[in-house]
């Protein structure tokens, strides 16, 4: 199994500023995913992160607003960039470990004010 | 554009009742994932179903993937206070390695 570490856990940001989650894996893998959640609902995948290409965007975002880096087989980042009180959200790092099932971290809720 | 409807969206029991929660699609699936999620926490996987017709048990849980890979329930006997949480179906579309997560069901045990 993998552990999966987010950070900041939560966070209460100004509109127009940016934060940039960090997660970390404990060991290496493939594929990492972004996704976004509403409280009590169900996920939207955001991105696909591989390391060592452009992550690979669902319709509906885009790498301006949300940019992921993925500099080595066990780190990505997500920024959420010139935020509005719309991106209020939790947001989810996972990863996969195989046959499609996915690890997924603990989350990092963003209030946007 | 797939698409997986999950059914209900919310559930409100006593404990000791039986229920169940539905995942359908018009697509076909090379596997469906339950995972459960509660507050604060990510979701974790509690199965993974990849045959047509496949039945698989969890204690009290049991999961069925339809013949044509294209639908998926959930059924919990006796529930307790102890299962209540968010209950996620998620599909995986055949060679993608991504997930796509149906809406949900919150299901409350009451003592």
């Amino acid at each position: 199994s993998a552990v999966i570490s987010q950070k900041p856990s939560r966070d209460i940001c100004q509109r127009g500023t940016s934060l940039t989650i960090q997660c970390q894996v404990d060991s290496q893998v493939t594929m990492m995913f972004w996704y976004r959640q509403q409280p009590g609902q169900s996920l939207t995948l955001i991105a696909t992160a591989n390391q060592g290409s452009e992550a690979t965007y669902e319709s509906g975002f885009v790498i301006d607003k949300f940019p992921i880096s993925r500099p080595n087989l066990t780190f990505s980042t997500l920024t959420v960039s010139n935020m509005s009180p719309e991106d209020s959200s939790i947001y989810l790092c996972s990863v996969d470990r195989g046959i499609d099932e996915q690890y997924f971290g603990p989350g990092t809720r963003l209030t946007v004010t | 554009t797939q698409l997986l409807e999950q059914s209900p969206q919310f559930l409100s029991i006593q404990e000791g009742e039986n229920l169940t929660v539905y995942c359908n699609s018009s697509s076909v699936f090379s596997s469906l994932q339950w995972y459960r999620q509660e507050p604060g926490e990510g979701p974790v996987l509690l199965v993974t179903v990849v045959t047509g017709g496949e039945v698989k048990k969890l204690k009290r849980l049991t999961f069925q993937f339809g013949d044509a890979r294209k639908d998926s329930s959930l059924h919990i006997t006796a529930a307790q206070p102890g299962d209540t949480g968010l209950y996620l179906c998620a599909g995986s579309p055949w060679g993608t390695g991504k997930l796509i997560f149906g809406q949900g069901t919150t299901l409350q045990v009451k003592p």
